[in-house]
């Protein structure tokens, strides 16, 4: 079935750049999204992109997608305390002909000053 | 702001009891998706409506219910409730009924059974 895996927690200093990981698993085409979801709140769409993409880059935000294999990254530059959150990649199910997203565990980010 | 409202925002119940979480979409929106999040599970997918009818069906319980009224709004009923059903439960809206349209996500109903 349809699996989508992230690493669990990455720490950071304030000023670098994060890379955050994920692998999925759907072989056909698919869109995939991150989200941030920060202590209490809901999950907020950051980007996503879809399967016959490379790259697609917004801001501070590089999405980087090898289709090899099956793997995904978030790069975000010049990391600031305030990106402290959980960060996951979702896939949508079955190519995306159905509209339910697929998570990962999500990885913690932790900015140190 | 995502422009998906989730109320109530917390909840807090006895095991055997039932509850109602509702949502309103984003304007515009069809689809409406409902999906859990607990720290052993994840985020898991339950069901989606679309233009008042069901799509979907994840992993949700034969005690649990939702509908999509005609003006939009979802609700989702939980009975029979037990101590695994703590749990954040999201709410997200999308345009169209497939996974090529971003969902946008409310801030949640924390629901806690005593």
């Amino acid at each position: 079935g349809e699996d989508v895996e992230q690493s669990l927690f990455l720490s950071v200093r304030e000023g670098d750049s994060s890379v955050i990981n994920c692998t999925y698993t759907d072989s056909s085409s698919t869109y995939l999204y991150w989200y941030k979801q920060e202590p209490g709140a809901g999950l907020q769409l950051l980007t996503y992109i879809f399967s016959n993409m490379d790259m697609k880059q917004d801001q501070r935000l590089t999405v980087l997608l090898n289709k090899k294999d099956k793997h995904l990254s978030l790069r975000i530059a010049d990391t600031q305390t305030g990106d402290s959150a959980i960060y996951f990649c979702a896939e949508s199910g079955y190519g995306g002909s159905q509209g339910n997203l697929i998570f990962g565990k999500g990885t913690k980010l932790s900015v140190k000053p | 702001d995502s422009g998906v409202t989730q109320t109530p925002k917390h909840l807090i119940t006895a095991t055997g009891q039932r509850v109602t979480l509702r949502c309103s979409p984003r304007s515009g929106d069809l689809s409406v998706y409902w999906y859990q999040q607990s720290l052993d599970q994840g985020l898991q997918f339950l069901i989606q409506y679309y233009n008042g009818e069901e799509r979907a069906k994840g992993n949700i319980l034969e005690r649990f219910s939702a509908q999509q009224f005609p003006d939009l709004h979802s609700e989702l009923n939980l009975s029979s409730l037990e101590l695994g059903d703590s749990a954040l439960y999201f709410c997200a809206s999308s345009v169209g009924p497939r996974g090529n349209q971003p969902q946008h996500f409310g801030d949640g109903t924390r629901l806690s059974i005593l």
